[in-house]
């Protein structure tokens, strides 16, 4: 079974302070990919990454950039220079690679507030 | 990524009625997925939608309770029947394609009083 642990249930800090979210991955596929989604008030879900479980290199893009550890099942989201529009509820999210297993296992979400 | 639209974006429901969500994808897309999210929750999936046949259902939904067709690749919609308070939801569908990225719509807001 899978299971996608955010320990975080909510996290404030101040504007241009950097924050990282935390994700814990459970898999039992040698192949899987991970996900961060975000969720603004609005509702609507954003892509913001996939990771393949092949590839372990660390991305940046902007102020976000990951941190993929095989060895501790981790894949942590850090935000730089945070920004009011940051505020939003963040998804970890597993899946396996193979048509036919890509149902989409969410943690619990982390609800981050960027105080201005 | 393909646009993909929901309708209604939200809506107020009485008990004991229901409801069908529609869910439209601007291209051609192998699977469609069907999420509720209950306030403050995360996301569960209810079933995979599958084009020209039934859809497969997670632990815990059933048919008759949320069916679901998908008439075309573009194109699938879920009903949430015989609504109660506890179907309070956001609901959303998403799609992918080739294994890979799901992108997700923007979501139905369902209030049953």
């Amino acid at each position: 079974a899978q299971k996608v642990t955010q320990a975080q249930t909510e996290i404030s800090v101040v504007e241009k302070e950097d924050v990282t979210l935390d994700c814990v991955y459970e898999t039992r596929d040698t192949t899987y990919y991970l996900f961060w989604y975000k969720q603004p008030p609005s509702g609507e879900l954003v892509f913001l990454i996939r990771r393949n479980s092949f590839d372990e290199q660390n991305e940046i893009s902007g102020r976000y950039s990951w941190n993929f550890q095989k060895s501790t099942s981790s894949f942590n989201f850090t935000i730089t220079a945070s920004q009011v529009v940051d505020s939003a509820v963040y998804f970890c999210a597993l899946s396996g690679t193979n048509f036919g297993n890509e149902k989409l296992t969410f943690g619990t979400g982390t609800r981050l507030t960027i105080i201005p | 990524s393909a646009v993909i639209s929901q309708k209604p974006s939200r809506d107020i429901c009485q008990r004991g009625t229901s409801l069908t969500i529609q869910c439209q994808v601007d291209s051609q897309v192998t699977m469609m997925f069907w999420y509720r999210q209950q306030p403050g929750q995360s996301l569960t999936l209810i079933a995979t939608a599958n084009q020209g046949s039934e859809a497969t259902y997670e632990s815990g939904f059933v048919i008759d309770k949320f069916p679901i067709s998908r008439p075309n690749l573009t194109f699938s919609t879920l009903t949430v029947s015989n609504m109660s308070p506890e179907d309070s939801s956001i609901y959303l569908c998403s799609y992918v394609v080739s294994a890979e990225t799901q992108y997700f719509g923007p979501g139905t807001r369902l209030l049953v009083l």
